[in-house]
């Protein structure tokens, strides 16, 4: 069954260091999303992505996050200047359009 | 009001039981709705889509109401494995926004 892959699964930061997190898409998905998950609490939109541009963004993703999908294959977020309260755990989900979301496993972020 | 509410939980129920959870939305132009599970520290996993005419899988069923912008999903027959958070997820009309409810938690006893 296809899946959405990301790495890295946990990586621990100082604060105020930039982080970039990976996805790679389920191979004939179009639309791409990052949410995030901060311990115990719900599942929060951050960005969506179609067509090689951002589609929507909420008021989380600020300046400091961005979106990119360099090579055609990586879906990436970065966080320039991470904070405390970035700590969380990131999900990149993936649809081929019908509006069904496939999650990858996440990439828990630590920041120190 | 939030955008999408879901009854707190948590719900503690025997196997063999039959659960109801709640779900409304405050969007009233949002176009598709689904109901997803997640297990601890896991990803949300897709459970099913819910249909304007209501849906069947297996021993879960979905309702939507349009009018009072409500939907439900039952569980027949609980079993341990169905032991998760529910998520009620709605997506908006003309945007690529999906958004999660808080979640309600099932715990099911043997």
């Amino acid at each position: 069954e296809p899946e959405v892959t990301q790495t890295p699964s946990h990586q621990v930061t100082q604060m105020g260091q930039e982080v970039i997190l990976r996805c790679v898409p389920i191979s004939n998905h179009l639309y791409f999303y990052w949410y995030r998950q901060i311990l115990g609490q719900k599942v929060e939109f951050l960005v969506s992505f179609y067509n090689n541009e951002i589609s929507e963004k909420s008021e989380i993703f600020d300046d400091q996050f961005s979106v990119e999908r360099p090579d055609g294959s990586n879906f990436t977020l970065k966080i320039r200047s991470t904070k405390l309260e970035d700590s969380a755990m990131y999900f990149c989900a993936t649809s081929g359009g019908g509006g069904e979301l496939f999650f990858g496993e996440g990439s828990r972020l630590t920041v120190l | 009001r939030k955008e999408v509410e879901q009854d707190p939980g948590p719900f503690n129920v025997p196997e063999g039981a039959t659960v109801a959870f709640n779900c409304t939305y405050s969007n009233s132009a949002s176009q598709s709705f689904f109901w997803y599970r997640q297990d601890c520290r896991k990803e949300p996993k897709l459970l099913m889509s819910v249909y304007s005419s209501g849906n069947e899988d297996g021993r879960f069923t979905a309702q939507l109401n349009r009018a009072s912008q409500y939907i439900s999903l039952l569980i027949r027959d609980s079993k341990l494995s169905d032991s998760a958070t529910y998520l009620c997820v709605v997506r908006n009309t003309g945007g690529f926004k999906t958004i999660f409810g808080a979640g309600t938690r099932l715990f099911v006893k043997a």
